[in-house]
């Protein structure tokens, strides 16, 4: 299977840390990228690889991966980071690309 | 700087056609594979297809294999995505992306602000 399941929701109190996870057969193989999107805009690309941040993501954005369980974890969460967060990875083939079903943050 | 502007978008019937463009500009287009992903209205993410950077490949989600094409024309720096036999289940906005890469890894690191389709009787 190519699905990536992911929590809807979490919340987060504000400067506290928060972990999102995704869940899926091809996390063995593909690390997770992820994608933030805040209502109306286009995604973002916030991790990629190991745990690598595009220039200008803030370094209070990390992931991991655990067998077939990626993560990503906001310290110090920010207003800002209010948002819907998706995981991405490959599929068996390596050709095709899923996108995990998607986890709204809400800061408290 | 990296831009990507989607167009071609609009409201059109069940059964009819449809040709997407993304205009690219700020990096050398030739060298990267492209990406078009669609967002239903209040829904995720889906992938939709990628053309590697001199079109020689081409792969297709299954939902839209067979109805989609897509396609580039490196001397204008333009990506396409052609729709037919429209169905109102692909309503969506549709973003197109670059397909970054490093040591192996891809990613989409940079996105249009999208074009919206809506089919509709």
């Amino acid at each position: 299977s190519s699905e990536l399941t992911q929590d809807p929701a979490v919340s987060v109190a504000l400067g506290q840390t928060v972990r999102i996870t995704c869940q899926g057969d091809s996390l063995r193989s593909w690390y997770a990228t992820w994608y933030q999107q805040k209502p109306g805009q286009a995604p973002l690309l916030v991790i990629y690889g190991k745990n690598n941040r595009p220039s200008g993501i803030p370094d209070r954005f990390s992931g991991s991966t655990s067998g077939n369980t990626a993560s990503l974890t906001i310290t110090g969460a920010q207003a800002e980071d209010e948002a819907d967060y998706y995981c991405n990875s490959r599929d068996s083939s390596g050709n095709h690309y899923v996108f995990g079903t998607g986890t709204k943050v809400t800061v408290l | 700087q990296v831009q990507l502007v989607e167009s071609g978008g609009g409201v059109v019937l069940p059964g009819r056609s449809l040709r997407l463009s993304c205009a690219a500009s700020g990096f050398t287009f030739d060298t990267f594979g492209m990406h078009w992903v669609r967002q239903a209205p209040g829904k995720g993410l889906e992938w939709v297809a990628v053309t590697w950077y001199d079109g020689s490949n081409t792969y297709y989600a299954d939902a839209v294999k067979g109805r989609f094409t897509i396609s580039r024309d490196n001397s204008k720096n333009t990506l396409y995505l052609q729709i037919d036999s429209l169905r109102v289940e692909d309503t969506a906005v549709y973003y197109c992306a670059r397909g970054g890469y490093s040591n192996g890894w891809r990613y989409f690191d940079y996105w249009g602000q999208g074009t919206l389709v809506t089919v509709s009787s």
